[in-house]
C-alpha cells in the first residue's frame, strides 16, 4: 500500500531565503508524482509535474526533483516572498490503480 | 480554456440528509476523480470517473456515489450524511486515465458542513 509522508510539517522562513519541502513515498512502481499548492480554504494548484523516467522539473523560482529508487521528491524554492505562504502537498500516481495518494502537506510561512 | 469548476462552494446540511456535490471538467478533459480534504490533512480519493463508468475507487462506503455525463461533468451524492462527512471536496479533471501521462487539475472545492 503506498504511503506519502512529508517533512515538516510546518515551516516559517525570513523572505528571500532558499528553503526545500520533502516528499517520500513507500512504493517506487509510480507513473507520476506531482507537486500542488493549496491556499486556505481553496482548492490545488498545480506547481509541477514529473513524469516516472524525469529526475526534474523546473517552473521559474521552483525546482522539483524525482529520485524513485530511493522513493523521495524534494520541492525547491529559491528566494521565497510572502506570497509563498501556503501548503504544499505532493501527489503520486501510483500504477497499482487509478488513484493519486496525497501527504498531509508542508504548512509554509514566509516572514517578511 | 476553462478550468474546473463546482457547485455549490459551501454548503451546510444536516445528519441524515442526502447531497449533491457538482463538477464540470477542464475543456478536453475525460476523466474525473473526486477527493476528500479534512481540516488539517491531504485529499483521500474516493472514486475515479471515465466515459462514464467508475473505474476506481478508494475506501469509502457505498453511501458515497457518482455519475458522469457524456459532457464528462459529473456529480457527487453522498447519502445519510454523518458528522465526519464535513470536509472540502475537491473535484479534479485528467485527459487520460490509463497512463496518467498527465496531471491533474483541481477544482475550488465544495465545503460541506454537516450538523
Amino acid at each position: 500500500k503506498q504511503e506519502v509522508t512529508q517533512i515538516p510539517a510546518a515551516l516559517s522562513v525570513p523572505e528571500g531565503e532558499n528553503l526545500v519541502l520533502n516528499c517520500s513515498f513507500t512504493d517506487s512502481a509510480i507513473y507520476n508524482l506531482q507537486w500542488f499548492r493549496q491556499d486556505p480554504g481553496k482548492g490545488l494548484t498545480s506547481l509541477l509535474l514529473i513524469q516516472s523516467s524525469q529526475r526534474e522539473q523546473t517552473s521559474g523560482r521552483l525546482n522539483a526533483s524525482l529520485d524513485k529508487s530511493s522513493g523521495r521528491s524534494t520541492l525547491y524554492i529559491a528566494a521565497s516572498q510572502p506570497g509563498d505562504s501556503a501548503t504544499y502537498l505532493c501527489a503520486v500516481r501510483d500504477t497499482g490503480g487509478f488513484k493519486t495518494i496525497f501527504g498531509a502537506g508542508t504548512r509554509l510561512f514566509v516572514k517578511a | 480554456e476553462t478550468g474546473v469548476t463546482q457547485s455549490p462552494t459551501h454548503l451546510i446540511k444536516t445528519r441524515g440528509q442526502q447531497v449533491t456535490l457538482r463538477c464540470s471538467s477542464q475543456s478536453g478533459h475525460n476523466t474525473v476523480s473526486w477527493y476528500q480534504q479534512a481540516l488539517g490533512q491531504g485529499p483521500q480519493f474516493i472514486f475515479q470517473y471515465y466515459r462514464e463508468e467508475e473505474n476506481g475507487r478508494g475506501n469509502f462506503p457505498p453511501r458515497f456515489s457518482g455519475l458522469q455525463f457524456p459532457n464528462y461533468s459529473s456529480e457527487l451524492n453522498v447519502n445519510a450524511l454523518e458528522l465526519d462527512d464535513s470536509a472540502l471536496y475537491l473535484c479534479a479533471s485528467s485527459l487520460d486515465p490509463v497512463t496518467a501521462n498527465y496531471g491533474y487539475t483541481f477544482g475550488s472545492g465544495t465545503r460541506l458542513t454537516v450538523v
